[in-house]
């Protein structure tokens, strides 16, 4: 069964470093989300990615925060000046149709030191 | 503003039978979806209902009442490996999760 695949699994940087999260989304899936979650709580939506633009971001979803799909494969998320807040899991997530069920990858865990 | 009410944490007994609701207000809405997630995972879904009704999957339900903005994820026949968060979450261009609701299973 195709799945989403993420990496790293672990990521840890010092404050004000660069990351890059990787996410191999579904291969026939043509819309792309980040989401992420701070340790305990819910959920958040930061963008959603379709035709090779955004299509909506959240308000979490600042100048610090960039995606890209460099290739017919992956579909990162770049933060470019990490923030001890910046500390969470990110889960990207795929689906065939703009309103159909979206499959979640494993998650990356972002460690900000 | 947006938000979905689903209770923090639910008990229940194995083989039991256990609901857990949720309201929602939000500004678009597609349908209304729940999600497991157990500790360290990804959420997984579980369910969507667009219309109106109940939907089975096996031993979980999902129903939804638009006028009311309502639904609820009944869950039959409860085994220790349910133990999770569970969370709604409206279906708009984007997905909106509620807080989740903790259950806890015992035995």
């Amino acid at each position: 069964e195709p799945e989403v695949t993420q990496t790293p699994s672990h990521q840890v940087t010092q404050m004000g470093q660069e990351v890059i999260l990787r996410c191999v989304p579904i291969s026939n899936h043509l819309y792309f989300y980040w989401y992420r979650q701070i340790l305990g709580q819910k959920v958040e939506f930061l963008v959603s990615f379709y035709n090779n633009e955004i299509s909506e971001k959240s308000e979490i979803f600042d100048d610090q925060f960039s995606v890209e799909r460099p290739d017919g494969s992956n579909f990162t998320l770049k933060i470019r000046s990490t923030k001890l807040e910046d500390s969470a899991m990110y889960f990207c997530a795929s689906t065939a149709g703009g309103t159909d069920t979206q499959y979640f990858g494993p998650g990356t865990r972002l460690t900000v030191l | 503003g947006q938000s979905l009410e689903q209770p923090s944490e639910v008990t229940a007994v194995e083989g039991a039978i256990v609901q857990i609701n949720c309201t929602y207000q939000t500004s678009g809405f597609y349908g209304l979806s729940w999600y497991q997630q157990h500790d360290g995972g990804a959420p997984t879904f579980l369910s969507y209902n667009a219309l109106d009704g109940l939907e089975e999957t096996g031993r979980f339900s999902s129903f939804l009442s638009r006028s009311d903005s309502y639904g609820y994820l009944l869950l039959q026949e409860l085994q220790m490996k349910d133990s999770a968060s569970y969370f709604c979450a409206v279906r708009d261009d984007k997905i909106i999760f509620g807080k989740g609701t903790r259950l806890h299973i015992l035995p």
